[in-house]
Formats: structure tokens, sequence, C-alpha cells
């Protein structure tokens, strides 16, 4: 495996729900990143973290909120979602510009 | 502007003949590019990248990558394909403009290897 962890894996929520999907490094990576999946689309970048600040907010919904308390951890908080918000989230780190390091996902279903 | 475009959502091959994933990239300054495969149910594994250096890349799972400057293409490429080689296939470039690190990713091309 690559060292990344999310949980849960899979996750079901109504639209009024508040749930958190959560990544996990022990890589000693200074960068976390939060992506978007949808079928036949580009990769959706959505957050990066650097070094705990966030650097990038890619024009993402209010009802996504990260939080990164720490270097080895980052959350996805999800309140109030759309069914257009179901996909797949993949959470990811880096460290020097290099290659970067996936988690297995969470399959997000939005009813 | 930062893009990477792989222009085929699927391609087809038979196993034990040769292949080849298509990328082409748009970036300032010199490019850092990287592929990933993806598998069912799994996050993106890293194959190779090209950062400087031979314009051939050798990667993981007999994987090369062909970065090419003029024609603005890093196409994925393997001699002998395997039925185990069917899955999602990324091109990425990083974002050199910034100070962190950010990557573009293109749309993925589905690789099916048939026996």
């Amino acid at each position: 495996e690559t060292g990344v962890t999310q949980t849960p894996r899979h996750l079901v929520m109504g639209m009024t729900n508040k749930k958190s999907l959560k990544c996990e490094q022990h890589l000693g990576h200074n960068a976390m990143y939060w992506y978007k999946q949808s079928a036949k689309k580009p990769l959706e970048l959505m957050f990066v973290y650097s070094l705990e600040e966030r650097v990038e907010n890619n024009s993402v919904p209010s009802r996504f909120s990260p939080e990164c308390p720490n270097s080895s951890h980052l959350f996805l908080h999800l309140h109030t979602l759309q069914p257009e918000d179901s996909a797949l989230y993949l959470c990811a780190s880096s460290q020097g510009g290099t290659r970067q390091f996936f988690g297995p996902g969470t399959r997000l279903t939005v009813l | 502007a930062q893009s990477v475009a792989q222009p085929e959502d699927q391609v087809n091959v038979a196993e034990g003949n040769p292949l080849t994933v298509k990328c082409t990239y748009s970036v300032s300054g010199n490019p850092y590019l990287f592929w990933y495969v993806q598998y069912p149910n799994r996050g993106l594994q890293f194959l190779l990248k090209y950062i400087t250096g031979d314009n051939l890349v050798k990667g993981s799972y007999g994987f090369e990558a062909e970065f090419n400057k003029s024609q603005t293409s890093f196409h994925l490429k393997k001699p002998s394909a395997l039925v185990s080689d069917s899955a999602l296939y990324f091109c990425a470039v990083r974002d050199m403009t910034r100070n962190f690190n950010k990557f573009y990713f293109g749309s993925g091309t589905k690789l099916n290897v048939k026996p």
C-alpha cells in the first residue's frame, strides 16, 4: 500500500446529514490534498494544505470544509450535500514536489 | 495555463501486443510529468515520472514513457501488454509556477487488454 489511509471507504448520506472524511499519512510528507473523481472527468483538485496551511481552494462550495489539524491528518467535513456531489474522494500527500501518494478513496453517495 | 490532455477515453489492445496511451501537456517552463494507474476501487498508483535527463523514462511493471518536447507529448508505452494491465491511466503535470506542490491531471484513459 501507499502509506495513505482513508476512512470510511464507503459513505451513503442524505442531503441534510453532516459527515466527515478522514485521511492519514505517516510518510512525513508536508503537503496533503483532497481530490474529487467523477466518471470521465479530470481529477478535480479541491484543496491543498502545505505545512498545515491551506494554500489552494479551487472554488469549492462551502458545503465542503477541510481541516488539517497536523501534518499527518486531513479531514473533509461535509454538510447539506447535493446528489451531484456523489463521487470518489481521494486524499494524497507529497514531499518535495515529486510524486504524490494516494489513498484508496472514499466512495460517497448522496441521496 | 497548465493543463494535460488525454485524447483517448479508451484504448483496446490484445495481450502480447504493444500498447500506447497518449498524453499531451501545456506548461510554463520545463515540465515535471507523471503517469499513474488506478485499479478498480483503489487510489492512484505511481508508475513513472520525467523531470530531466533521458527522454525515455522507465517505470514500474514494464511501462515506459517518451518525453517529446517539440510535440509536447509524454506517451505511455509497453512493448507487450498483459491482461492485468487493464486499468485506468492518468497523466499529470506539476505546476511549476507555484511555490507549493500542485498537480494537474488528465481525464484518464481506460486500457482494456483482451486475452
